[in-house]
C-alpha cells in the first residue's frame, strides 16, 4: 500500500511565525514517530505516539514544539515562534507496533529566515 | 545527541568493489538497524540485527554485530552506482523504548 506521506514537502517561514507539519502514516500502523534532521547529521528523535497517546516526548527541544495525533492516525507537529535553529528536515515514521521496523516519510524541509 | 558513530565519514569506491562501513555505540541495545538515505528515496530501512544475533545477510548486504565491542559493520558487495547514498546505523536502547538513535552517517560514492 501507500507509504508514509508528509506535507508540505518544503516550508519557508519568517522568524517568529508558527508552522504546522502534517504526517499521514501507513494505514493500520499503531506507532508514529517524529525526528529532526539537521544538515549533515543523522535524524534525532523528537516524540512517539502509540495510537493517540503521546508516550514519549523527551526529544522535543523546547516548549515551542508540540505534536498531536488526536484520532490515532494523522499527526501534526507544530512549531510556535520559529527560530533560525529550527531549520531542518522533519521526518515522520510509522510502524505496525513500536518494536517493529519504522518506515519513514520523505520529510518536510523547514527553512526559517 | 548522536549515540552511534559511523566510520568512515565518507567513502569513495568504483563499481564492482565492496564497501564496508562501521558503527560504534555506547550503551546496551535491543537491536541495531541500518538505513540508507538519498535525495530520491528518502530514508529506507535496509536490515535489522537483534542483540542476540551475530551476522545477517540480505541480498548484497552483510551485517555483523559484536556486542562485546559495541560495534557493527555493514558490507555491500559488488557495489553499483545506485548504491551512492548516506548510510546510517540506528539503535534502540534496552532502557529507552522504541526511539531510534542514529549516528552521523557514512557518505558512500560509487563511481562507474
Amino acid at each position: 500500500g501507500a507509504g508514509v506521506s508528509q506535507s508540505p514537502r518544503y516550508k519557508v517561514a519568517k522568524r517568529g511565525q508558527d508552522v504546522a507539519l502534517r504526517c499521514d502514516p501507513i494505514s493500520g500502523h499503531v506507532s508514529l514517530f517524529w525526528y529532526q534532521q539537521a544538515l549533515g547529521q543523522g535524524p534525532e528523535f523528537l516524540t512517539y505516539f502509540q495510537n493517540e497517546a503521546q508516550l514519549d516526548k523527551s526529544g522535543l527541544p523546547s516548549d515551542r514544539f508540540f505534536a498531536e495525533r488526536p484520532e490515532g492516525s494523522v499527526s501534526t507537529l507544530k512549531i510556535q515562534r520559529t527560530q533560525q535553529e529550527d531549520s531542518a528536515v522533519y521526518l515522520c515514521a510509522s510502524s505496525r507496533l513500536g518494536v517493529d521496523t519504522q518506515y519513514f516519510g520523505p520529510g518536510t524541509r523547514l527553512t526559517v529566515l | 545527541s548522536q549515540q552511534g558513530e559511523e566510520d568512515p565519514q565518507a567513502l569513495s569506491i568504483q563499481e564492482g568493489e565492496n564497501a564496508t562501513m562501521n558503527c560504534s555505540y555506547k550503551t546496551s541495545i535491543n537491536n541495531l538497524q541500518w538505513y540508507r538515505q538519498n535525495s530520491g528515496r528518502g530514508l529506507v530501512h535496509l536490515i535489522l540485527i537483534r542483540s542476540n544475533e551475530r551476522e545477517k545477510h540480505s541480498g548484497r548486504l552483510r551485517v555483523t554485530l559484536d556486542t562485546s565491542k559495541k560495534s557493527s559493520s555493514l558490507l555491500i558487495t559488488a557495489s553499483r552506482a545506485a548504491d551512492t547514498a548516506s548510510y546510517f546505523c540506528a539503535t534502540t536502547f534496552s532502557n529507552s523504548g522504541y526511539a531510534l538513535n542514529f549516528g552521523k552517517g557514512t557518505s558512500l560514492l560509487v563511481t562507474p
